[in-house]
């Protein structure tokens, strides 16, 4: 059973530029939540998706968009890059009527430069 | 104030010891509550949710007071492989689990 699969693991862009990540839910997960770790810091909310809809956000800028297909499955758009928005980006997934455990993927590496 | 505030580490212990992480937030409709495990350069792990009565999961136990807004963790006779991130978590709102607000986290290494 596949667990939640991100990619690419690891990328480098410049100022302005834009990326798109990849995120594949755990089998059986419906959910699909992003998430910014900065170095040292815990991971910020970024946004929730379900049934191809963004049903939560967080405190992020409309730079920050993404997508939900119908095989569950998820990208997250990043435009117009920030020195600031290198971090490392997780995804996880979950049942939606599940209030247990979250499953991340190892997330997607992003330097800015 | 911060949503979710943990102590600052890193803690530093020997094998065998007992350590205690503390944990406070400031959301008091937060309905649910948690401690992940982050090792380096590794994603959040689930260790163990956080009820109300207390729960106990082998050497970890984990505490919450709703009325001080406070969460704990205490790890008994520490063995090397705890040292990690432990990361104190609360749900944002109501609803499914995607909006989790995590603390910095604490940082403990246990040496032999």
């Amino acid at each position: 059973d596949a667990g939640v699969t991100q990619s690419p693991t690891h990328l480098i862009k410049t100022r302005g530029q834009q990326v798109t990540l990849r995120c594949s839910p755990k089998s059986g997960h419906d959910t699909v939540s992003w998430y910014q770790q900065a170095l040292g810091q815990g991971p910020q909310f970024i946004f929730q998706y379900y049934e191809e809809e963004e049903r939560q956000r967080g405190n992020f800028p409309d730079r920050f968009s993404g997508h939900q297909f119908p095989n569950y499955s998820s990208e997250l758009n990043v435009n117009a890059l920030l020195l600031g928005d290198s971090a490392l980006y997780l995804c996880a997934s979950s049942l939606d009527r599940d209030t247990g455990e979250l499953f991340f993927g190892e997330g997607s590496r992003l330097t800015v430069l | 104030r911060k949503e979710v505030e943990q102590d600052p580490g890193p803690f530093n212990v020997p094998e065998g010891a007992t350590v205690a992480f503390n944990c406070t937030y400031s959301n008091s409709a937060s309905q649910s509550f948690f401690w992940y495990r982050q090792d380096c350069r590794k994603e959040p792990k689930l260790l163990m949710s956080v009820y109300s009565s207390g729960n106990e999961d082998g050497r970890f136990t984990a505490q919450l007071n709703r009325a001080s807004q406070y969460i704990s963790l205490l790890i008994r006779d520490s063995k090397l492989s705890d040292s990690a991130t432990y990361l104190c978590v609360v749900n944002g709102w109501t609803g499914s689990q995607g909006n989790l607000i995590f603390g910095k986290g604490t940082k403990l290494s246990v040496k032999p």
